[in-house]
């Protein structure tokens, strides 16, 4: 256990659905991220918010939304989505400070199909 | 790209041998990090190595840096099954944004 939590570990969605992911971490961190990992590529940031402001957006489509509503939750809303969308989706924070600037802690992740 | 890429892509072994894993970038650092992966699960922290640090030890790891050839490596003893995984390094550029940038991972395989 490494203080990150995800749920739900398992989505299918199809493909006009609306789902969230939901993101928690009990360790005192201010930065928490999304990544994205699909077979065979390198893992993927998509977003990162440092003391609840979003301070990156890596080009992600607008079909995924972030919420950060405190230090301790990250959503992802999904809506509208493709079948190359399915991957699992990973949850990570960190500690205070510069965000990414020491060690981060991963949740298990969601494993999402897209149908 | 800060990119690290892991080499080899792929490492099979027996159990009581050691694992040695590379990773080379492109940019200068800030700090590298080696990451676990069981499959199917979330990234687990190993050892994090600041750019003006050269030997890290941790229980069987030992992760070196050089700087000059902008290069480490994750060295695991006497490896057991268990340490089958996914290790990745991630890199943190120096005078940018601090956020780490992951490989695509070496997958060990230890025999039994």
């Amino acid at each position: 256990e490494t203080g990150v939590t995800q749920t739900p570990r398992h989505l299918v969605m199809g493909m006009t659905n609306k789902k969230s992911l939901k993101c928690e971490q009990h360790l005192g961190h201010n930065a928490m991220y999304w990544y994205k990992q699909s077979a065979k590529k390198p893992l993927e940031l998509m977003f990162v918010y440092n003391f609840k402001e979003q301070t990156e957006n890596n080009s992600v489509p607008s079909r995924f939304s972030p919420e950060c509503p405190n230090s301790s939750h990250l959503f992802l809303h999904l809506h509208t989505l493709q079948p190359e969308d399915s991957a699992l989706y990973l949850c990570a924070s960190s500690r205070p400070g510069l965000a990414g600037s020491d060690e981060q802690y991963f949740g298990p992740g969601t494993r999402l199909t897209v149908t | 790209s800060q990119q690290g890429e892991e080499d080899p892509q792929a490492l099979s072994i027996q159990e009581g041998e050691n694992a040695t894993m590379n990773c080379s970038y492109k940019t200068s650092i800030n700090n590298l990090q080696w990451y676990r992966q069981n499959s199917g699960r979330g990234l687990v922290h190993l050892i994090l190595i600041r750019s003006n640090e050269r030997e890290k030890h941790s229980g069987r790891l030992r992760v070196t840096l050089d700087t000059s050839k902008k290069s480490s490596s994750l060295l695991i003893t006497a490896s057991r099954a268990a340490d089958t995984a996914s290790y990745f390094c991630a890199t943190a550029a120096s005078g940018g944004s601090y956020i780490p940038t992951f490989g695509r991972g070496t997958s060990l395989i230890v025999h039994p």
